[in-house]
């Protein structure tokens, strides 16, 4: 059984540009939850994807967009990068219905973004 | 406002000994689950046990154990027999069903130190 994969393990980029972090589910996965995870902090809830459709989101600025692909893989996308922008970006996945409050997140090892 | 405190920044323990981390939460909701994370240095969060708030008996997974006080909202992890690969933060989480979807709400863990 394959875990939850992410891509790329580090970037660097600049103030203004854009950026595309990838996340491959847990087999037999159907739901994935992104967040974001500041130096010395608790990860923060982005948003979660079911079955190819946005679930739920946190308190980020709609730059910040996603998409879950039919074989529930999922990419993370930040427009206009800010510095604030800089953390380490955790993709989880889960299996069964809506990824509900019975189902636990299993977690990739993360990306860290910097952003200059 | 949905929140989770560690209010032990560090721990240290010895090798062989018993620790405990604790954690408070507040949510209004009557449905929801508990968790402890860990992440090493080598960033991977992983699951060390859950907790279903409708159950009163408390989760045991080898030496890892919790106290669920679900009055006092509390949910702290007991370590027994501490070993050098326990070194990590600790991250305590609950879920529930919100409208940001099934996310979890992180505390801003607690860092323990294993000593020989």
């Amino acid at each position: 059984e394959t875990g939850v994969t992410q891509s790329p393990t580090h970037l660097i980029k600049t103030r203004g540009q854009q950026v595309t972090l990838r996340c491959s589910s847990q087999s037999g996965h159907n739901t994935v939850s992104w967040y974001q995870q500041a130096l010395g902090q608790g990860p923060q809830f982005i948003f979660q994807y079911y079955r190819e459709e946005e679930n739920g989101r946190g308190n980020f600025p709609p730059r910040f967009s996603g998409l879950q692909f039919p074989n529930y893989s999922s990419e993370l996308n930040v427009n206009a990068l800010e510095l604030d922008d800089s953390a380490l970006y955790l993709c989880a996945s889960s299996a069964g219905g809506r990824g509900g409050p019975g189902e636990t997140q299993y977690f990739g090892p993360g990306t860290r973004l910097l952003v200059l | 406002a949905q929140t989770v405190t560690q209010s032990q920044p560090e721990m240290s323990v010895q090798e062989a000994e018993t620790v405990t981390l604790s954690c408070t939460y507040d949510t209004s909701e009557s449905n929801y689950y508990l968790f402890w994370y860990k992440q090493p240095p080598s960033r991977q969060m992983i699951l060390v046990i859950r907790q279903e708030a409708y159950k009163q008996q408390n989760a045991t997974e080898n030496r890892f154990s919790v106290n669920f006080q679900k009055a006092a909202k509390s949910f702290s992890l007991k370590i027994s027999d501490s070993q050098l690969g326990d070194t990590a933060m600790y991250f305590c989480a609950f879920m529930t069903n919100s409208n940001s979807g099934y996310a979890l709400n992180f505390g801003k863990g607690t860092s323990l130190l294993v000593t020989p």
